[in-house]
């Protein structure tokens, strides 16, 4: 069965640092790019970054950019995103999502959820 | 960055009948649009692609269709697990995004 798990959301204060995981399992991880989405509480779904299946290319949606590094580790099968100098408009579930083809998600995980607050 | 609106942000419908849901892109975005349902408490659910092709184990009764900046998905009769929220989302260019959902509720 085709599953990711999501970890490592908490609460942290603003301009504090915490990374995500995702772990694959079911599929051929390296075959797949990933992408992080979030959803603010009661909000709707924002689109944050993208790796591609090699890990050598990358997108981020502007408001992270510079703040926040996607990354996997195909040997683990597992995704991260690594978040720094966060802020309170971070505060969100992360999904992440495996990409079936082009930039649309077949799977994503349960999510984590991530608060920043003082 | 390619917005995408949607509409109305609450649909009203009885169970049985036809729920027609807008999304509207800023810019073409040709037929690079999915469409995913989110039940309370879940994650998202794929069900169009390319404007309008099923996903895996979707029900006929949700279509999809439109090009460009205009698209629809249509829920031919709904059933009670059907009153949820719906995201469309274009993958023509970066970054990606979604519309702000579409909550379809019992009329």
């Amino acid at each position: 069965e085709v599953q990711l798990l999501e970890s490592g959301g908490g609460l942290v204060q603003p301009g504090e640092s915490l990374r995500l995981s995702c772990a694959a399992t079911g599929f051929t991880f390296s075959n797949y790019g990933m992408d992080w989405v979030r959803q603010a509480p009661g909000k709707g779904l924002e689109w944050v970054s993208a790796i591609s299946g090699t890990g050598g290319t990358t997108y981020y949606t502007d408001s992270v950019k510079g703040r926040f590094t996607i990354s996997r580790d195909n040997s683990k099968n597992t995704l991260y995103l690594q978040m720094s100098s966060l802020r309170v408009e971070d505060t969100a579930v992360y999904y992440c999502a495996k990409v079936v083809w082009r930039q649309i998600f077949d799977i994503w995980g349960q999510g984590t959820m991530v608060t920043v607050s003082s | 960055e390619i917005v995408m609106t949607q509409s109305p942000a609450t649909l009203s419908v009885s169970p049985g009948e036809r729920a027609t849901l807008s999304c509207r892109a800023s810019q073409s975005v040709k037929n690079n649009l999915a469409w995913y349902q989110q039940k309370p408490g879940q994650t998202p659910r794929l069900l169009i692609s390319d404007a309008s092709t099923r996903a895996t184990g979707i029900p006929a009764r949700f279509s999809g269709s439109g090009s460009g900046t205009e698209f629809t998905l249509t829920i031919s009769s709904l059933q009670s697990e059907d009153f949820v929220v719906y995201y469309c989302q274009q993958y023509d260019s970066w970054p990606l995004t979604f519309g702000g959902g579409t909550k379809v509720e019992i009329k």
